[in-house]
């Protein structure tokens, strides 16, 4: 049963629009992050957050911003998409400590046009 | 610059049998490896962590090795069904577990 939800699971969205990808978990934990996947391709990390406040950049350039105002809540915003922004993006969270596996949401699927 | 590669894109065997699959990777002093499944569409799901002082880890029909010597990690699936169909993951990271890093996965295919 998942304990972390991304919304909307797909979207399709015209250049120029800005979008905001949402991620919720319900397990408390402090760690949270955003990864980016094209098909057959390895996740590459663009934004993650140790707890409220906190946001750093993962490896990926990414033109994206996130926030993390509450715990359970870490949005991602496009303001201005655009088609190399097409792709499937991953929210994950973890517990505190390194030997915790990553709790993945089902990811949302964005294509811009 | 860090490198991880798994054995290769696709794997097909036969119900029943155990399927391996290699994780290897340089550059890199991993604390941690783990193990992840993928089905389409879907978030990786975790299976399996092992700490770079342990040199082997079971669950039920899966078996995990870590060599740091070698850099290489195997990934056993023992009596393997279609229902394990999916690809897996390789990721390592180090103490904090701030910057996992994935191999692009390999594609496990079991025919009945």
């Amino acid at each position: 049963e998942a304990d972390i939800y991304q919304t909307p699971r797909y979207l399709v969205i015209g250049t120029g629009k800005k979008i905001t990808l949402e991620c919720s978990q319900t397990m408390g934990h402090d760690k949270m992050y955003w990864y980016q996947q094209d098909p057959g391709m390895e996740l590459h990390l663009i934004h993650y957050s140790y707890g409220v406040n906190s946001t750093e950049k993962g490896d990926l350039s990414s033109e994206s911003t996130v926030s993390r105002i509450r715990t359970e809540h870490f949005p991602l915003t496009l303001e201005s998409a655009r088609p190399s922004h097409t792709s499937q993006y991953l929210c994950a969270s973890a517990a505190p400590g390194g030997d915790y596996g990553y709790t993945f949401g089902s990811g949302t699927r964005l294509t811009v046009v | 610059s860090q490198k991880i590669e798994q054995n290769s894109e696709a794997l097909n065997i036969q119900e029943g049998k155990t399927a391996t699959l290699t994780c290897n990777y340089t550059n890199y002093s991993p604390a941690y490896l783990q193990w992840y499944r993928q089905d389409p569409g879907r978030g990786p799901v975790f299976l399996l962590l092992i700490r770079e002082n342990e040199k082997e880890k079971r669950k039920e029909r899966l078996k995990v090795t870590f060599d740091t010597t070698l850099k290489q990690s195997l990934f056993h699936i023992t009596a393997s069904q279609p229902a394990d169909s999916a690809t897996y993951l390789c990721a390592l990271s180090r103490y904090n577990n701030n910057d996992m890093r994935f191999g692009a996965g390999t594609r496990l295919t079991v025919k009945p």
